[in-house]
C-alpha cells in the first residue's frame, strides 16, 4: 500500500534560517504529492503540490520537487518567519484509491 | 476562509452521549470526507462520499455514523464514544474525489470521558 513518512520533529529554528523539512513516500503507479500545513487550531490547508516528476510546486516561498528517482519531496524554504510556525503535513494521491494519504505531520518552531 | 466549515469547534462527551458533528462546504464540491486526527499518529481517513453517495468507508466502528444529505452537508453522529476516540475531527471537500485538491474545515476537538 501507499506511505509517506516525514522528518520527526520538532524542527526548532530561528528566524530567517533555512528550512528542509524531508518526506519520502511509497506508492504503486504515480501519485501527485501535496504539503499542507496546519496552523494552531486550525485545520490542514494546502500549501503546494506537485502532479509529476521534476514538477516543482512554489508558495509563499516555500519550494518542493517531485523527485522520482529518490521517490522524495523535500519542503524548503529559503528563509524562516515566526509566522511559519505550524505542523506541515506531506501527502500524495493515488489515482487507484482516490485518497490521500498523509505523513505523520513535522511540527516546526521558529523563534525571534 | 476555507470555505468549509464545522461545528461544534468543540466537544466534550460521556461514553453514554449521542452527538453530531456537522460540516458545510460552500465551494461548490461534490466530494466530502471525515479524518480523525490523533496525537503522533497520522491523519485516518473514515469517510468518503461523492454526489451524497458513500464510497469509502475505513473500517470505522459502527458507533461513527455519517450522513450527508446533500453535497453541501456533511454529518458525524456519535453515540457510545470510547475515550480512546478523543481526537481532532477534520472535514474536506474536494470539486471531484479524483486526485483534486483537499480544502480541510478547522475541525471539531472531541473528548471523550
Amino acid at each position: 500500500g501507499n506511505s509517506v513518512t516525514q522528518m520527526e520533529g520538532p524542527v526548532t529554528l530561528s528566524e530567517e534560517a533555512f528550512l528542509t523539512i524531508n518526506c519520502t513516500y511509497t506508492a504503486t503507479g504515480y501519485p501527485s504529492l501535496f504539503w499542507y500545513v496546519q496552523y494552531p487550531g486550525e485545520g490542514l490547508q494546502l500549501l503546494l503540490k506537485a502532479t509529476k516528476a521534476d514538477d516543482k510546486g512554489s508558495n509563499k516561498g516555500f519550494e518542493a520537487t517531485y523527485r522520482k528517482e529518490t521517490t522524495s519531496f523535500h519542503l524548503e524554504k529559503g528563509s524562516v518567519q515566526v509566522s511559519d510556525s505550524a505542523v506541515y503535513f506531506c501527502a500524495l494521491s493515488d489515482i487507484r484509491y482516490s485518497t490521500l494519504t498523509f505523513g505523520k505531520g513535522t511540527m516546526l518552531l521558529v523563534s525571534p | 476562509e476555507t470555505g468549509v466549515t464545522q461545528t461544534p469547534r468543540h466537544l466534550v462527551m460521556g461514553m453514554t452521549n449521542k452527538k453530531s458533528l456537522k460540516c458545510e462546504q460552500h465551494l461548490g464540491h461534490n466530494a466530502m470526507y471525515w479524518y480523525k486526527q490523533s496525537a503522533k499518529k497520522p491523519l485516518e481517513l473514515m469517510f468518503v462520499y461523492s454526489l451524497e453517495e458513500r464510497v469509502e468507508n475505513n473500517s470505522v466502528p459502527s458507533r461513527f455514523s455519517p450522513e450527508c444529505p446533500n453535497s453541501s452537508h456533511l454529518f458525524l453522529h456519535l453515540h457510545t464514544l470510547q475515550p480512546e476516540d478523543s481526537a481532532l475531527y477534520l472535514c474536506a471537500s474536494s470539486l471531484d474525489r479524483e486526485l483534486e485538491t483537499q480544502y480541510f474545515g478547522p475541525g471539531t476537538r472531541l473528548l471523550v470521558l
